[in-house]
């Protein structure tokens, strides 16, 4: 069952600037956490952020958290061409069983 | 440690066919999960096991799949028998106690039944 949804679908930008991907969800969470999948590669865990917390950052990756408005985003930036993949957010109740997104893809122009 | 392995990486079998799918969690990781994923549903979970246990298998399509766990270093997933709509890349992903490096997934096996 997916409860994230991400928004956009897909996302287009150039080289060198900032992405913005966004991800609601339904139901109360114990935290929320980001992954990104390369084509045709397994998922990879870029950061968890935990209800009390309201932001989060890992390098160029900045991650937000709105309990009250029940949505997060994650912003990468200066992107580079590797940064082009898919995002996935998935919501955690506490019980270990992740509920995901359908993904934004995010593909950087050189 | 190599992250979690999967095998075969890639699979064709004809339908009617049994498959096996296999997973090598992470050393210490006690909670393992099987998912499905597709261009037309996402990700899926299948099964959660936890040391070793299934813990929810509500989301087997239905009898035909099947999985275990015998030990905390292997699990098998097997489509019985197989059909066309189970093409998908199944992925096994394992977690540990801190939740802080989420779940690490395994590079996926790519099933096509023809």
């Amino acid at each position: 069952s997916q409860q994230g949804e991400e928004d956009p679908q897909a996302l287009s930008i150039q080289e060198g600037e900032n992405a913005t991907m966004n991800c609601s969800y339904k139901t109360s969470i114990n935290n929320l956490q980001w992954y990104r999948q390369n084509s045709g590669r397994g998922l990879v865990h870029l950061i968890l952020i935990r209800s009390n917390e309201r932001e989060k950052h890992s390098g160029r990756l900045r991650v937000t958290l709105d309990t009250s408005k029940k949505s997060s985003s994650l912003l990468i930036t200066a992107s580079r061409a590797a940064d082009t993949a898919s995002y996935f957010c998935a919501t955690d109740k506490g019980n270990y069983q992740l509920i995901w997104g359908a993904g934004t893809k995010l593909i950087i122009k050189p | 440690d190599a992250g979690v392995i999967q095998s075969p990486r890639h699979e064709v079998t004809e339908m009617g066919q049994e498959v096996t799918l296999r997973c090598k969690p992470i050393s210490g990781h006690n909670s393992l999960f099987w998912y499905r994923q597709t261009m037309m549903r996402g990700l899926e979970l299948l099964i959660y096991f936890n040391n070793n246990v299934p813990i929810d298998d509500s989301g087997m399509p239905e009898d035909r799949f099947s999985a275990k766990m015998p030990n905390a270093s292997f699990s098998t997933l097997k489509i019985q028998p197989s059909e066309p709509r189970d093409s998908a890349v199944y992925f096994c992903a394992s977690s540990g106690d801190d939740i802080n490096y989420g779940y690490t997934f395994g590079s996926g096996t790519r099933l096509t039944v023809v």
